[in-house]
C-alpha cells in the first residue's frame, strides 16, 4: 500500500532563517506531488505541483521554492523565512493528474518568529 | 485562489442527528470532491462526484451536485462524536483540471 510521510511535524523558526521541509511517498512511482499551505481556518491554498523529477511548477510568486531530486521525494524550501511564511503546510501526491483524488500527509506547522 | 464555498462555517449539533454540508462553486467542473481534516491533521478523501453524476452514497455519507445551481451537498447520517472534524470541498475545474478547495465547515459532534 502507498504511504505518504511528511517532517518535520512541528517547526519554529526565527524570521530570516532557512527552511527545508520534505515529503516522501512509498509504495507508488512518478506519483504527482503537491505542496500546499492552509491559514488558520482557511482552505488550502497550492504551492507548488510536480508530475515528475526535476518538473516544478508554481501557483503564486513568494519566499518558496519547491524541488524533486527523485521520483518519489518533494522539498519544500526557502533560503529567508519572512512572518508571513507561518502556517500549515501539507504535502499531497495523486495518481491521476488534475482530476484524481489526493492523498495528503500529516502537515508541517511552522512558526515563524 | 479558492473555488468552492462552503456553508455554514460551523455547525454544532448532538450525536444521532444528521448533519449537512453545502458547497457552492462559480466555474464549470470535472468533479467534485469531499474531504474531512481532524484537527493539526492532513486532508483525508471522502468521496468524488463527477459533474455527470446526480447523487453518490459512501456508507453514512451523502453526496448531491446540481451543476445547473453550482452547488453540493454532503450529508452525515446519524452522526457520531468521532465525526468531529472541519470538512472541505475541492472543485476539479473543467478547463484546466486545477483543483481547488473551500474554506471549510467546521462540525462538532457533541456526545
Amino acid at each position: 500500500s502507498q504511504t505518504i510521510h511528511q517532517w518535520p511535524a512541528t517547526l519554529v523558526q526565527p524570521v530570516g532563517s532557512p527552511l527545508s521541509l520534505e515529503c516522501t511517498v512509498e509504495g507508488t512511482s512518478n506519483p504527482n506531488l503537491y505542496w500546499y499551505r492552509q491559514a488558520a481556518g482557511r482552505g488550502l491554498q497550492l504551492l507548488f505541483y510536480s508530475v515528475g523529477i526535476g518538473q516544478i511548477s508554481s501557483e503564486v510568486p513568494q519566499n518558496l521554492s519547491a524541488s524533486r531530486p527523485q521520483d518519489r521525494q518533494f522539498i519544500l524550501s526557502s533560503k529567508k523565512l519572512l512572518l508571513s511564511d507561518s502556517g500549515f503546510y501539507l504535502c499531497a501526491w495523486s495518481i491521476v493528474w488534475g482530476t484524481g483524488e489526493l492523498f495528503f500527509g500529516e502537515g508541517s506547522r511552522l512558526t515563524v518568529l | 485562489s479558492q473555488q468552492g464555498e462552503e456553508d455554514p462555517q460551523a455547525l454544532s449539533i448532538q450525536e444521532g442527528e444528521n448533519a449537512t454540508m453545502n458547497c457552492s462553486y462559480k466555474t464549470s467542473i470535472n468533479n467534485l470532491q469531499w474531504y474531512r481534516q481532524n484537527s493539526g491533521r492532513g486532508l483525508v478523501h471522502l468521496i468524488l462526484i463527477r459533474s455527470n453524476e446526480r447523487e453518490k452514497h459512501s456508507g453514512r455519507l451523502r453526496v448531491t451536485l446540481d451543476t445547473s445551481k453550482k452547488s453540493s451537498s454532503l450529508l452525515i447520517t446519524a452522526s457520531r462524536a468521532a465525526d468531529t472534524a472541519s470538512y472541505f470541498c475541492a472543485t476539479v475545474l473543467y478547463n484546466n483540471n486545477d483543483m481547488r478547495f473551500g474554506a471549510g465547515t467546521r462540525l462538532t459532534v457533541k456526545p
